[in-house]
């Protein structure tokens, strides 16, 4: 059982685009990461959200964490080539434990 | 800004064989979780260690895998005969505190290839 369903797994789009994936669950999380990860490396953070209802803006990014703390999306307006990648939510059940990932969405932007 | 280190970055072993891999944290951290990312899956979490001690272990197998954080040294994750099935990619996460809100941040991670 995938305790963090993100959908869509695969998202192909053109430059300019906007696009949203989405990260939901039946658990209450204490908070919500989202991570991207290049091909050979390691995730690499880039935003959390503690508070429901929280939004929080990186540049072209915009992150939405529910008012029940179950679910999550991430919007990225006017998508670049450059934004390509994996991009994994993950949920803390509570502070300092481990975290539990979803599968991941894999976002490809042709220019 | 060195940030959290593994290594090595590519490991291939024969079945039977024992993996060794490291890491070491970002400084200043003391506590360390170890995930497993198999191809088209997310990344599970396996173990989380503070310093000389195991704090959750549920994520990983109780035969074959073990792990440490010594006082002095990187945090090891071991894996003694090995299978085709242990072959991934390593990723381990290291973080100042467990008192409130604490970003972990991740290495690049070690691919691990059993022949």
């Amino acid at each position: 059982t995938q305790l963090l369903e993100q959908s869509p797994q695969f998202l192909s789009i053109q430059e300019g685009e906007n696009l949203t994936v989405y990260c939901n669950s039946s658990s209450v999380f204490s908070s919500l990461q989202w991570y991207r990860q290049e091909p050979g490396e390691g995730p690499v953070l880039l935003v959390t959200v503690v508070t429901g209802g929280e939004v929080k803006k990186l540049k072209r990014l915009t992150f939405q964490f529910g008012d029940a703390r179950k679910d999550s999306s991430l919007h990225i307006t006017a998508a670049q080539p450059g934004d390509t990648g994996l991009y994994l939510c993950a949920g803390e059940k509570q502070a300092g434990t481990a975290l539990i990932f979803g599968k991941g969405t894999t976002l490809s932007v042709s220019s | 800004n060195a940030g959290v280190m593994q290594n090595p970055r590519h490991l291939v072993r024969r079945r039977g064989q024992e993996a060794r891999l490291r890491c070491s944290p970002m400084k200043g951290h003391s506590h360390v979780y170890w995930y497993r990312q198999l191809p088209e899956e997310g990344l599970k979490f396996m173990v989380y260690l503070q310093k000389e001690n195991i704090i959750d272990e549920s994520g990983m197998p109780k035969e074959r895998f073990s792990a440490e954080f010594p006082k002095e040294g990187p945090s090891i994750l071991r894996i003694q005969q090995v299978v085709r099935g242990d072959s991934a990619a390593y990723f381990c996460a290291s973080s100042r505190q467990t008192s409130g809100q604490e970003t972990q941040y991740f290495g690049p991670g070690t691919r691990l290839l059993v022949l």
